[in-house]
């Protein structure tokens, strides 16, 4: 079974501009939260969507927007670049939602975002 | 709010040796899920193993081991045999019901020859 895949793998992008990431969950997972790690803050939860809905967000601007597709495949959109918005984001798919019993999460390789 | 730390930021190890992370939580909850994961160099999220809280025996997953205490709310990884391509940054994250994983600073582990 393929993994979950995230597209691009590197971004870069000028202060102001807007970009959207892409996941696609392992097959048969309908469940996708997405993170952003940077080295100073580590590892964030960003906002997870569950059958097309949002289940949980974190503490992240109104910038920071998600979807989910009927196909489970989710996108995350980011507006306003900000030079501190430079990281890795990590999208990770679940069959069930995140805190029950099948809602481990499996990790995608990342996108790494670049802003100048 | 819930809480993962890892007191250990890098830690280094004999390849073949035996070597163990630490991890606590803090939570006022009594279900919840507790997980390891490998972060190679390569940036790949890895889960290296699971826990559920309800269960009394600790998980196994090949070399790798965990010592679950509930009532001090620790939950170390227990690496046996090292390999080098063990060598990553592992993370300990805690979940519980219905709600997002938390994750720790991470233990940057060094496997040498």
């Amino acid at each position: 079974k393929a993994g979950v895949t995230q597209t691009p793998r590197y971004l870069i992008k000028t202060r102001g501009q807007q970009v959207t990431l892409s996941c696609s969950p392992i097959s048969g997972h309908r469940s996708v939260s997405w993170y952003q790690q940077t080295p100073g803050q580590g590892l964030q939860f960003l906002f997870e969507y569950f059958s097309e809905t949002q289940r949980n967000k974190g503490n992240f601007p109104g910038r920071f927007s998600g979807r989910q597709f009927s196909n489970s495949r989710s996108e995350m959109n980011v507006s306003t670049l900000e030079l501190g918005d430079s990281a890795l984001y990590l999208c990770a798919s679940s069959l069930a939602p995140s805190g029950t019993a099948e809602g481990e999460q499996y990790f995608g390789p990342g996108t790494r975002l670049t802003v100048t | 709010a819930q809480t993962v730390t890892q007191s250990q930021p890098e830690m280094s190890v004999q390849e073949a040796e035996t070597v163990t992370l630490s991890c606590t939580y803090d939570t006022s909850e009594n279900n919840y899920y507790l997980f390891w994961y490998k972060q190679p160099p390569s940036r790949q999220m890895i889960l290296v193993i699971r826990q559920e809280a309800y269960k009394q025996q600790n998980a196994t997953e090949n070399r790798f081991s965990v010592n679950f205490q509930k009532a001090a709310k620790s939950f170390s990884l227990k690496i046996s045999d090292s390999q080098l391509g063990d060598t990553a940054m592992y993370f300990c994250a805690f979940m519980r019901n219905t709600d997002k994983l938390i994750f720790g600073t991470g233990t940057r582990l060094q496997v040498f020859p």
